[in-house]
């Protein structure tokens, strides 16, 4: 897998800090987000997602914020790790159609 | 479970030339999902299956692409002329209706990354 292209926003923070990687997406009609993390070489994994009848969702170690007035989404990682590092791409979709991904934000976490 | 599987993993190929691109989804999963990823334009949803019949191809370029799925446990993606502009990297993804925590959680291959000269 190959990561998205030269010119992607990049997150710098060092190992132990938090994370907030942001997304705003452009179809007011979607009602489910999904986070994904890419790492170089590989395929998007998936992270956590949420409904639009939820604002927070938390998993192990990742929140997942949507504010829907605004459009936006915003991915939350605690205490990153060097392991955190990758590609995080946020998705937006219809009732599963029209899955339509963002551009990534690259994480880079320095030691 | 293995995961998803593509074949092949690279494959260089002349312009003109048709491409056959192979997914096995993980057992079990009735949705898969083909996507195409490229520097210039991320990641796109190019079709996506349910129980093997096409349920959105908008995504497909143009009719040099095409995509199959015979059966539950394989599918095709087929670029017949392959042009340059048709190298990236492509993705193929299964997921499955999960009650508790979503809608759909998607898995995805190493994908195939294809160079077309």
């Amino acid at each position: 897998g190959e990561s998205v292209g030269l010119h992607l926003p990049t997150l710098s923070v060092q190992e132990g800090d938090n994370s907030i990687i942001n997304c705003a997406y452009s179809n007011s009609a979607s009602d489910y987000f999904i986070w994904y993390k890419q790492e170089s070489g590989k395929g998007p994994q998936f992270i956590i997602d949420i409904r639009s009848n939820m604002d927070k969702r938390q998993g192990q170690r990742v929140t997942v914020l949507l504010n829907k007035t605004v459009k936006h989404l915003s991915l939350q990682i605690a205490a990153t790790q060097p392991g955190d590092s990758a590609v995080y791409f946020c998705a937006e979709s219809n009732y599963g159609q029209n899955f339509v991904f963002g551009p990534g934000t690259r994480l880079s976490v320095l030691p | 479970d293995a995961g998803v599987i593509q074949s092949p993993r690279h494959e260089v190929t002349e312009m003109g030339q048709e491409v056959t691109l192979r997914c096995k989804p993980i057992s079990g999963h009735d949705y898969l999902f083909w996507y195409r990823q490229t520097m210039m334009r991320g990641l796109e949803l190019l079709i996506y299956f349910n129980n093997n019949v096409p349920i959105d191809d908008s995504g497909m370029p143009e009719d040099r692409f095409s995509a199959k799925m015979p059966n539950a446990s394989f599918s095709t993606l087929k670029i017949q002329p392959s042009e340059p502009r048709d190298s990236a990297v492509y993705f193929c993804a299964s997921s499955w209706k999960s009650g508790t925590s979503g809608i759909y959680e998607q898995y995805f291959g190493p994908g195939t990354r294809l160079t077309v000269t």
